[in-house]
């Protein structure tokens, strides 16, 4: 079946380590996203990718770092100098063209303490 | 980021009951979609929609884009307990101007 897998579904962390978390798709979508959600809160665009080898900071990039290596492959690195980094994380991607819908993974949820 | 401004932020309902949302935004789009997401869970793309008027549905969802552009509607007919969730409309300008709602919160009581 097609889809987004992001790994570990829950993710535990010392505060001051970095952490990487994983995300591939298998739809042969160009652009790829990743996305923070707190409680109650909706999506915020941390970074995007709409090609192999380019990437674009979103809203909220501070602390954080992507690499775009292989088309199915956006892994996100949350760095210690992101000063609250417990937070629910999405990967998404879009198919080709200026109209296709955006697809989510089931997220990661990290705790950082 | 843009966001778009839903409403109502949270419904009670009770199960058999029809619900209706919507989201409004001061921009145009030319792609409206809609979302569930339940806890701990990423959002599941319900209905896209791509032209002014067009009105989609999908099982006891129906959603709306609006003459304006500006606007889109979602209504749920004879709610479940399994449509508990949050549902969050979309509006899209470009591939890359991609704008979510702040999301309605759905509780359906048997």
């Amino acid at each position: 079946d097609g889809g987004i897998t992001q790994s570990p579904k829950y993710l535990f962390r010392k505060e001051g380590q970095n952490v990487t978390l994983s995300c591939e798709q298998n739809l042969n979508h160009d652009a790829m996203y990743w996305y923070r959600q707190d409680p109650g809160q909706g999506l915020r665009l941390i970074y995007y990718s709409q090609i192999v080898n380019d990437f674009q900071k979103g809203d909220i990039a501070e602390g954080y770092s992507v690499s775009r290596e292989k088309k199915e492959s956006f892994p996100l690195t949350v760095t210690s100098a992101q000063k609250n980094p417990t937070a629910f994380y999405l990967c998404a991607s879009t198919e080709s063209g200026t109209s296709g819908g955006r697809y989510f993974g089931p997220g990661t949820r990290l705790t950082v303490t | 980021g843009q966001q778009l401004n839903q409403s109502p932020q949270s419904m009670f309902i009770q199960e058999g009951e029809d619900v209706s949302m919507n989201c409004t935004s001061s921009s145009i789009f030319n792609t409206w979609l809609w979302y569930k997401q339940e806890p701990g869970e990423g959002p599941v793309l319900l209905i896209a929609l791509y032209k002014a008027g067009e009105l989609t549905s999908n099982g006891r969802l129906t959603a709306q884009f609006g003459i304006t552009r500006k606007d889109s509607f979602l209504n749920i007919s004879a709610s479940i307990p399994s449509d508990v969730g949050i549902y969050f409309c979309a509006g899209q300008l470009t591939r890359n101007q991609f704008y979510f709602g702040t999301g309605t919160s759905l509780t359906v009581i048997p």
